[in-house]
């Protein structure tokens, strides 16, 4: 089945303690995604990757880091997370080229105390 | 930048009655527009999108979109509705390299028997 997975789907933790959510595609597509979700706010874009090793930042990137060492993988890294950061989190991809929908993950919703 | 307006915050429809929920959105040119719903608990899941063509769009549902240029409006429409359509909705706008997409603030929609 064609999908994109997150992990972990639920995370407590506490200020400071650096932590890793890990989005894998099964797709084979060029273009991942990472963004938040916040209430009246909707999804806001943290960061994007078009291809392996290309990275870029979206609208909200302060607090976060990403790599995109293989295709598939596009791991979302808070090294010291804050409760501002507590939200909930989408991954998603797409085929790159021009009218390629996205497809999300089902979501991680990460709590910091 | 593009951005996107969802006027309602929240609506509450009869089951059986009909549905339209609003999008407006700022952007240069003609973007790729995008309906997509979330239910509860649940990822993004794409009811619709438009790219060029027919202004009027049928997606998965019963659903429908029509593509307003002069309005700047690509609003959702759903003749008679029910109640597993009760979820939270988001209009999304995405530039014509279609890396950049940018999701409204949400309508929730609540179905009454």
């Amino acid at each position: 089945e064609a999908q994109v997975t997150q992990n972990p789907r639920y995370l407590i933790t506490v200020t400071g303690k650096k932590l890793t959510v890990t989005c894998s595609q099964n797709m084979n597509h060029e273009y991942m995604s990472w963004y938040r979700q916040d209430p009246g706010l909707g999804l806001r874009q943290i960061y994007y990757s078009m291809n392996v090793e290309v990275t870029d930042k979206g609208d909200v990137p302060e607090g976060y880091k990403v790599s995109r060492k293989e295709k598939r993988n596009f791991p979302l890294i808070l090294e010291s997370p804050s409760p501002n950061q507590t939200s909930l989190y989408f991954c998603a991809s797409k085929r790159q080229g021009k009218v390629n929908e996205q497809f999300f993950g089902p979501g991680t919703r990460l709590t910091v105390l | 930048a593009q951005s996107v307006t969802q006027p309602d915050i929240h609506i509450t429809v009869s089951e059986g009655a009909s549905l339209e929920l609003r999008c407006n959105y700022s952007y240069g040119a003609t973007p790729y527009l995008f309906w997509y719903v979330q239910s509860p608990g649940q990822g993004l899941q794409l009811l619709l999108k438009y790219f060029s063509g027919d202004t009027l769009v049928q997606g998965i549902k019963g659903f429908e979109a029509e593509f307003k240029r002069s309005q700047s409006s690509f609003n959702l429409r759903k003749p008679s509705v029910h109640w597993s359509d009760a979820a939270e909705y988001f209009c999304a706008v995405a530039s014509r390299n279609n890396n950049d997409m940018r999701f409204g603030a949400g309508t929730r929609l609540t179905v009454k028997p």
